[in-house]
């Protein structure tokens, strides 16, 4: 099974202010179509989580801008430009490239 | 708008049985492959099963005691949970497509004595 890691497991941020999650994954991503299929997801407490990015750096549709994401290979990045006090909760990576499908920790973002 | 609605959850006690059914609406639902998620309470995310048209998919963990199943004339999705285990409770997804574009509010199942 891919292993997917995340750091940091919690960040506390600063309103304004960018902030940044690291997914490692144990494999490469790289499906045999050429795609890499890597998501990042945002759960509020209480709520289910929603997509935010996938294939690495595609904005789900009506997710804002602030919202970026990057990587390649085993290594990906998501990177919010300037924290609003909505995106607080738990971020996730998921790769769906091989099944079993995984999931990272979580990276619990709050609010400093 | 897409909507997801899971129903059928509830307490079971260890080794009984379960089925869970996902109402699927605002979207051509045999158009898309879909999953089962799984969330312990206060814990992470786990992939439970993915269906394609023809061809299902399962974790390990619960392989051999789950059977997903799909009725596209219904636009419905299902669980069948059988030989339920204490480790089996959490709130159950379902969620569609390969990336996880929607997912639904979820359905509490507890499996306990």
């Amino acid at each position: 099974d891919i292993v997917m890691t995340q750091t940091p497991l919690s960040s506390p941020v600063t309103l304004g202010q960018p902030a940044s999650i690291s997914c490692r994954s144990s494999q490469s991503l790289v499906h045999s179509d050429g795609n890499t299929y890597l998501s990042w997801l945002h759960q509020r407490p209480g709520q289910p989580p929603r997509l935010l990015i996938y294939k690495i750096s595609n904005r789900f549709s009506g997710v804002p801008d602030r919202f970026s994401g990057s990587g390649a290979g085993t290594d990906f990045t998501l990177k919010i430009s300037r924290v609003e006090a909505e995106d607080v909760g738990v971020y996730y990576c998921m790769q769906v490239t091989q099944f079993p499908f995984t999931f990272g920790p979580g990276t619990k973002v709050d609010i400093k | 708008e897409v909507q997801l609605v899971e129903s059928g959850g509830g307490l079971v006690q260890p080794g009984g049985s379960l089925r869970l059914s996902c109402a699927a609406s605002g979207f051509t639902f045999s158009s898309y492959n879909m999953n089962w998620v799984r969330q312990s309470p206060g814990k992470g995310l786990e992939w439970v099963s993915y269906i394609t048209s023809s061809t299902m998919y399962y974790a390990d963990s619960v392989k051999g005691r789950f059977t997903m199943s799909r009725d596209n004339a219904k636009n419905s999705l299902y669980l069948q949970m059988n030989s339920l285990r204490d480790e089996d409770t959490a709130v159950y997804y379902c969620v569609r497509d390969r990336i996880g574009s929607f997912w639904g509010q979820g359905a509490l199942v507890t499996v306990s004595s």
